[in-house]
């Protein structure tokens, strides 16, 4: 099976954009879609992007997903932070045999 | 609205066994996948076992498989995981969630806290 790592923690300061990479193991990143999920403490996650790169509804335009086949790599983007997006984020794909991986999570800390 | 409220949580010895239950409401329950999802304290998510709305087809992570059964009961909305054989690493809280397609999950239930412990 393959994993999917993330930087264990980023900070930045209000306003500005912060990027979190989700680094597949083995197997394309192009093959398969990624999710992210956030998850605020004592609190159950929630769905920021599907697909790669798509909104739920409700989701701010803030948040970006895209992927790089180059570094085999999956980013999300948060652009203008702000104090509530203070939260850990977690990548998430998948395989051809319906075995679905989440990546190590990434702490997002809005100085 | 959209709503998964976990239940069946508690403590258990370790070689005993547990079923969690997921409530689910404000959608049509049979139109969609549902996964379990755990957390370790302190941890991150962990994937444990998807069944699909076709053929109610299942597939499980390798360190739950052969222990852990999910299953469906479409008439009374009701996702149920059924887990044998617990090892203290099992502790965790464990999220139902829906997955309207292969790809991805839309909505999480709260959680319910698994913890075993001799």
């Amino acid at each position: 099976n393959f994993m999917l790592t993330q930087p264990h923690s980023v900070s930045e300061s209000p306003g500005k954009t912060v990027t979190i990479s989700c680094t597949r193991s083995s197997g394309s990143i192009a093959n398969n879609y990624v999710q992210w999920y956030l998850q605020r403490p004592v609190s159950a996650p929630t769905t920021v992007i599907y697909d790669n790169n798509h909104r739920p509804s409700g989701v701010p335009d803030r948040f970006s997903g895209s992927i790089d086949s180059s570094s085999n790599s999956a980013s999300l983007t948060i652009s203008g932070l702000r104090t509530e997006d203070e939260a850990d984020y977690y990548c998430q794909s998948y395989d051809n045999n319906n075995l679905y991986v989440f990546g190590t999570g990434t702490k997002v800390t809005v100085l | 609205q959209v709503q998964l409220v976990e239940s069946g949580g508690g403590v258990v010895q370790p070689g005993r066994s547990l079923r969690l239950s997921c409530a689910a409401s404000g959608f049509t329950f049979s139109n969609y996948g549902m996964h379990w999802v755990r957390q370790a304290p302190g941890k991150g998510l962990e994937w444990v076992a998807v069944i699909w709305y076709v053929g109610s087809n299942t597939y499980y992570a390798d360190s739950v498989k052969g222990r852990f059964t999910i299953s469906r009961d479409n008439s009374k909305n009701t996702l149920s995981l059924k887990m044998n054989s617990l090892r203290v690493e099992d502790t965790a809280v464990y999220y139902c969630a829906r997955a309207p397609k292969t790809t991805m999950i839309d909505y999480w239930g709260q959680g319910t806290l698994v913890t075993v412990s001799s």
